[in-house]
């Protein structure tokens, strides 16, 4: 079956360390995507990569990292910089980029909490 | 500054009747806009598009309609169903923004048997 892994489903996060949320897609999507859900605040987009090798920043990026060594994977990696890092993250995906609105494919989510 | 609005946090409609969520935009240069739904823990699933050279787009119980000169997007479902309880996420798109999405609050959709 193809979709989107994330892992784990839950992350506790201890003050000052650096915590990394997996992404795995088999869809063979070129474009992966990192949101970020709070409540009343929607998704908002930490860092996107059009290819491997390649990311941008995305709206919220500060305290975030990314790497995007295969075309399958997408690690996030909230950092001890991240002041607030509370909330539901999710990992997206769609097939290329371009003009038309490539429907993005989610994952179930990683939900970190900070103890 | 949020370019996308869901103005309602939630919305309780009777298994049956019309669900009717809105979203409005300020940029007038969007080129497609999306719904998604979303369960609770899990991530969201596309419902359905429309491009910004249409007004209307059906799909089953699903229309989605824009007033391009209102910046204004609607969702109305027909007849609803107490499995559309989920919150509904509106989405636009730019061509230009290599594949950004720029999301709606949501609004929490429950409908009562």
């Amino acid at each position: 079956d193809g979709g989107i892994t994330q892992s784990p489903k839950y992350l506790f996060r201890k003050e000052g360390q650096n915590v990394t949320l997996s992404c795995e897609q088999n869809l063979n999507h070129d474009a992966m995507y990192w949101y970020r859900q709070d409540p009343g605040q929607g998704l908002r987009l930490i860092y996107y990569s059009q290819i491997v090798n390649d990311f941008q920043k995305g709206d919220i990026a500060e305290g975030y990292s990314v790497s995007r060594e295969k075309k399958e994977s997408f690690p996030l990696t909230v950092t001890s910089a991240q002041k607030n890092p509370t909330a539901f993250y999710l990992c997206a995906s769609s097939s290329r980029l371009g003009v038309l609105p490539e429907t993005q494919y989610f994952g179930p989510g990683t939900r970190l909490l900070v103890l | 500054d949020q370019q996308v609005k869901q103005n309602s946090p939630s919305l309780s409609v009777q298994e049956g009747r019309i669900s009717i969520l809105n979203c409005d935009y300020t940029n007038s240069m969007f080129d497609y806009f999306l719904w998604y739904k979303k369960y609770p823990a899990e991530g969201p699933t596309f419902l359905i598009s429309i491009s910004s050279i249409k007004d209307k787009n059906e799909d089953g119980r699903f229309t989605v309609f824009l007033n391009k000169s209102a910046k204004h997007l609607s969702l109305h479902i027909v007849p609803s169903q107490p499995g559309d309880s989920a919150v509904y996420f509106c989405a636009v798109f730019r061509g230009t923004s290599y594949g950004k999405l720029t999301f709606g609050q949501g609004t929490i959709l429950t409908v009562h048997p």
